[in-house]
C-alpha cells in the first residue's frame, strides 16, 4: 500500500518561531489532507490541498504532487499550535485515507 | 449543529465481551468512516461507508463489524473484544474534501 512518511517526528518551538513540517508519500495521489490533533485528542481538518499552496491564518501548506511531498508551514507559532500534525492521502480511490505517523509539535512560551 | 457525535467517550471491556460504539452526524454527509489510533501508529482505517446500505473494509477490519442503515448513523461493533483492540477510536464524516471527526472513544480491553 501507499507509504506516508512525516518529518521531523518531534519538534519543540519557542513561541513566535517559524517551522516547516514535511510529508512524503510513495505513490501518485490526487489530493492530500493535513490535520491537527490538539493535546486533548480532538482532530481538526486543516487543509485539503491536492496541489499548489493554501493559507489559513498563520498556517500554510504546499503540495508538489509530481515530487510526492507536501509541506506545512507554521509561522509565529503560539502555544495553541501544540499537538500532532498528520498528513493523509487517499488510496484505492478517494474513500480510504492513509495517515502518516504525525509530527509532534510542542510550543513553549 | 453538533457535527459528529461519538458515544461512549470511555469504555472498559473484558476479553470476549461485545459492544457497539455509536457514531452520528447531522451534516448529511454521504461518507463516514472509523479509524483506530494507537501510539506511534497514526490513524488506521477500519471500515467506511459511502452511503446508506453501502460499507467496505479498510486497512484493519478484522474483529469489527459495521452497518449503515441511515445517512446519520454508522455504528461500529466489536464482536468479541480482545486486548489488541485496546485503542482510541475515531469516527469521521466527510464531503470527500473536508473531514469532521468525533471526539473519540478510548477503549480498554482487559
Amino acid at each position: 500500500g501507499i507509504q506516508v512518511e512525516q518529518s521531523p517526528p518531534d519538534l519543540i518551538l519557542q513561541e513566535g518561531a517559524n517551522s516547516t513540517l514535511r510529508c512524503n508519500f510513495s505513490d501518485s495521489v490526487n489530493n492530500l489532507q493535513w490535520f491537527h490533533q490538539n493535546p486533548w485528542g480532538q482532530l481538526i481538518n486543516l487543509f485539503y490541498i491536492p496541489s499548489g499552496t493554501k493559507q489559513n491564518g498563520r498556517l500554510s501548506a504546499t503540495t508538489v504532487a509530481t515530487e510526492r511531498y507536501s509541506l506545512l508551514y507554521i509561522s509565529s507559532s503560539q502555544t495553541t499550535d501544540s499537538g500532532v500534525y498528520f498528513c493523509a492521502v487517499p488510496y484505492y480511490g478517494n474513500n480510504r485515507l492513509a495517515f502518516g505517523k504525525g509530527n509532534q509539535v510542542v510550543v513553549i512560551p | 449543529n453538533a457535527g459528529v457525535t461519538q458515544t461512549p467517550k470511555f469504555q472498559v471491556l473484558k476479553t470476549g465481551q461485545s459492544m457497539t460504539l455509536q457514531c452520528a452526524q447531522d451534516m448529511n454527509h454521504e461518507y463516514m468512516s472509523w479509524y483506530r489510533q494507537d501510539p506511534g501508529m497514526g490513524l488506521r482505517l477500519i471500515h467506511y461507508s459511502v452511503g446508506a446500505g453501502i460499507t467496505d473494509q479498510g486497512e484493519v477490519p478484522n474483529g469489527y463489524n459495521v452497518s449503515r442503515s441511515t445517512t446519520e448513523d454508522f455504528p461500529l461493533r466489536l464482536l468479541s473484544a480482545a486486548p489488541s483492540q485496546t485503542s482510541v477510536y475515531f469516527c469521521a464524516s466527510s464531503t470527500g474534501t473536508s473531514y469532521t471527526f468525533g471526539s473519540g472513544t478510548r477503549l480498554t480491553v482487559v
